[in-house]
């Protein structure tokens, strides 16, 4: 089945500095990969999602790339700012699946 | 806006009893799930619901069972709480007009202690 590794478990940059988060997946049939944030004491919340037909997406200030050769994908923060501060998720599926499969998350720490 | 709403935030029970965790949502979506969140795991899902009194096994459904009695409300039990069950639950839904997994909606979570 399909296992999902993310890295790193803890990212710790300077506000203003990019931030990448790095997942890695095994199922090659995969072709749907959302990113969720979860600020400290609330839920998970879709911040930005692709699926296999495109290699890149972008909204805004954060961005997300797909390398399916490679079966990874990575989510970019450009310009971080402290309410960027969170736990990130990635995860993977089949969009005919109902089960996400996580990574582990990423606490992201932006310093003043 | 939607709505997802976990009856409980925090819930402190004892081995054996049995718990109910309730959610609601607002939207009429057809999907909904229960998730187990703990550190360095990530999120795992124990059941998913795709309709009224449809469900599936997610990936941890050992010692949980669910009830999906009206669409916008999903239920976790578990039978005989034992203290391997504490953590935090996170119920979810989601509307079938894209993927089942996607744009997954969260409730607030309620962080279970089994004593």
């Amino acid at each position: 089945g399909e296992n999902v590794e993310q890295h790193p478990s803890t990212l710790s940059v300077q506000e203003g500095d990019s931030a990448v988060i790095k997942c890695t997946y095994s199922d090659s049939a995969s072709n749907y990969f959302p990113w969720y944030k979860q600020e400290l004491g609330k839920r998970p919340q879709l911040i930005i999602d692709i699926r296999s037909n495109v290699g890149e997406k972008k909204d805004q200030r954060i961005a997300v790339t797909l390398n399916k050769t490679a079966k990874h994908f990575s989510l970019h923060i450009t310009e971080t700012q402290p309410e960027d501060s969170a736990v990130y998720f990635c995860a993977a599926s089949k969009l005919s699946n109902y089960q996400l499969i996580w990574g582990a998350g990423t606490k992201l720490i932006i310093k003043p | 806006d939607v709505k997802v709403t976990q009856s409980s935030r925090y819930l402190v029970k004892r081995t054996g009893e049995k718990v109910f965790l309730e959610c609601v949502q607002d939207m009429d979506h057809e999907n909904m799930f229960w998730y187990r969140q703990d550190p360095g795991l990530g999120l795992r899902l124990i059941y998913f619901s795709y309709d009224v009194k449809m469900k599936e096994k997610g990936d941890i459904p050992e010692g949980y069972s669910v009830s999906r009695e009206k669409k916008e409300r999903f239920s976790l039990i578990l039978e005989s709480a034992s203290t391997n069950q504490t953590s935090m639950y996170l119920c979810a839904s989601s509307s079938p007009g894209g993927g089942a997994n996607e744009k997954l909606f969260f409730g607030s979570g309620t962080q279970l202690s089994v004593l």
